[in-house]
């Protein structure tokens, strides 16, 4: 089955510097990747997602990159914020038109501290 | 509020004792989701519904024994836990198939277990 990797497990910036969390997969047929934000005491949230049709994607602050051969991807925060602290799972799927979407397998999460 | 309730929030029972946890979706999703959450294991899926019927089983005991009466309900029946079994257990749900217009999973506020 399916096995993503995330690094680093705990990160801490200070405001307004970026963040990068990495996360690597090993099933090279997984074609959707999205990343979750889970705040202390909250439930996991979708920030942003990409398909494997694509290299990169933004959302303001919040980028995503896909290195398909190398079975890796990447969020990248810029000028972060001390309400962007929170824990950050990744995951991959994979997608087909006969079963649809298959379950999501989570990375370990990455703890991000922004120090103001 | 996203749409998904669990109850109870929090839970503490004996290693003998028989509980069973309720997850609720009202999205009009198709799929859903039991995942335990701890310490170890971040983000670890434990069992996958499509349409009410069971589609993946990552290798969990059988003293937790789920089930999915219809797409808008999920339970999730434990009997005689060890205490590793104490995690936040969250539920989630989603959309599922072929060109589906969304594959967002939508996380429950998880209750927390505790096996004395």
């Amino acid at each position: 089955g399916e096995n993503v990797e995330q690094h680093p497990s705990t990160l801490s910036v200070q405001e307004g510097d970026s963040a990068v969390i990495k996360c690597t997969y090993s099933d090279s047929a997984s074609n959707y990747f999205p990343w979750y934000k889970q705040e202390l005491g909250k439930r996991p949230q979708l920030i942003i997602d990409i398909r494997s049709n694509v290299g990169e994607k933004k959302d303001q602050r919040i980028a995503v990159t896909l290195n398909k051969t190398a079975k890796h991807f990447s969020l990248h925060i810029t000028e972060t914020q001390p309400e962007d602290s929170a824990v950050y799972f990744c995951a991959a799927s994979i997608s087909s038109m006969d079963t649809g979407r298959r379950a999501l397998t989570f990375g370990s999460g990455t703890r991000l501290q922004v120090q103001p | 509020e996203t749409g998904v309730t669990q109850t109870p929030r929090h839970l503490v029972m004996g290693m003998t004792n028989k509980k069973s946890l309720k997850c609720e979706q009202h999205l009009g999703h198709n799929a859903m989701y039991w995942y335990k959450q701890s310490a170890k294991k971040p983000l670890e899926l434990m069992f996958v519904y499509n349409f009410k019927e069971q589609t993946e089983n990552n290798s969990v005991p059988s003293r937790f024994s789920p089930e999915c009466p219809n797409s808008s309900h999920l339970f999730l029946h434990l009997h005689t836990l060890q205490p590793e079994d104490s995690a936040l257990y969250l539920c989630a749900s989603s959309l599922r198939g072929a060109g589906g217009p969304s594959y967002e999973q939508y996380f429950g506020p998880g209750t927390r277990l505790t096996v004395t």
